[in-house]
């Protein structure tokens, strides 16, 4: 079973908006897909969840197509503080509650 | 509500020795999980349990033991640590009922000599 596939890396400038996409081709049909951002040295936090269509919060937006096949994690206007690593997480069908994470997307906010 | 809580934060061992990493958590979920981070790599499941009772291998279970003492604790044991267990290992809950957040410890760091 496929996890799922996010960009190894990207970088960005302060001010700008950053977009990741990540692949879940097997997601479950009735779960969520979360997204977390991992700073160094620390344990992964939770940002944002979404089911369908566009979700925001005060840190960012998700977008998920209709056949929920992906979906694109957006920070709007990064500062230097948002380098880290994001991960996107979707229960895969069949594998019940075994949560498997993939590479995640480190992200890079250069002055 | 100090939410999950992974003991001790840091440890050395000798190849050989054994451990047992503790975890505890106060939100009432039903699932819990242990995944260890390798420097500059991902998240990778080891042992999980989706209920108080049960417990399943995750991605890299071989030199690992877990116990599912009670819903807030489970623990993680090398009964004979090795080099390549050198690592990060984070604790997290679940609860699929209420909603589908992972909530993390701070992590054990554990160097294996």
């Amino acid at each position: 079973l496929a996890k799922t596939t996010q960009p190894i890396s990207m970088d960005s400038y302060e001010g700008q908006e950053v977009n990741i996409t990540c692949s879940h081709n097997n997601i479950a049909t009735n779960d969520y897909i979360t997204w977390y951002q991992q700073f160094p040295s620390q344990g992964p936090r939770f940002i944002i969840q979404g089911y369908k269509t566009k979700v925001t919060n005060e840190v960012a937006s998700l977008f998920i197509p209709a056949d929920r096949k992906s979906s694109t994690l957006s920070l709007p206007r990064v500062s230097l503080s948002d380098t880290a690593v994001y991960y996107c997480l979707s229960p895969i069908k069949a594998a019940g509650n075994k949560l498997t994470f993939g590479g995640g997307t480190r992200v890079l906010v250069k002055p | 509500n100090a939410g999950v809580t992974q003991t001790p934060k840091f440890q050395v061992l000798k190849t050989g020795q054994s451990m047992t990493l503790q975890c505890a958590q106060d939100m009432n979920h039903n699932s819990m999980y242990w995944y260890r981070q390798d420097p500059g790599m991902g998240l990778r499941l080891i042992y999980y349990s989706a209920s108080e009772g049960t417990t399943d291998k995750g991605e890299v279970p071989n030199g690992y033991n877990v116990s599912r003492l009670n819903k807030r604790e489970f623990s993680l044991r090398l009964e004979s640590a090795a080099p390549s267990q050198t690592s990060v290992y984070f604790c997290a809950t679940h609860d699929r009922a209420k909603d589908e957040k992972l909530f993390f410890g701070s992590g054990t760091q554990l160097s294996v000599l």
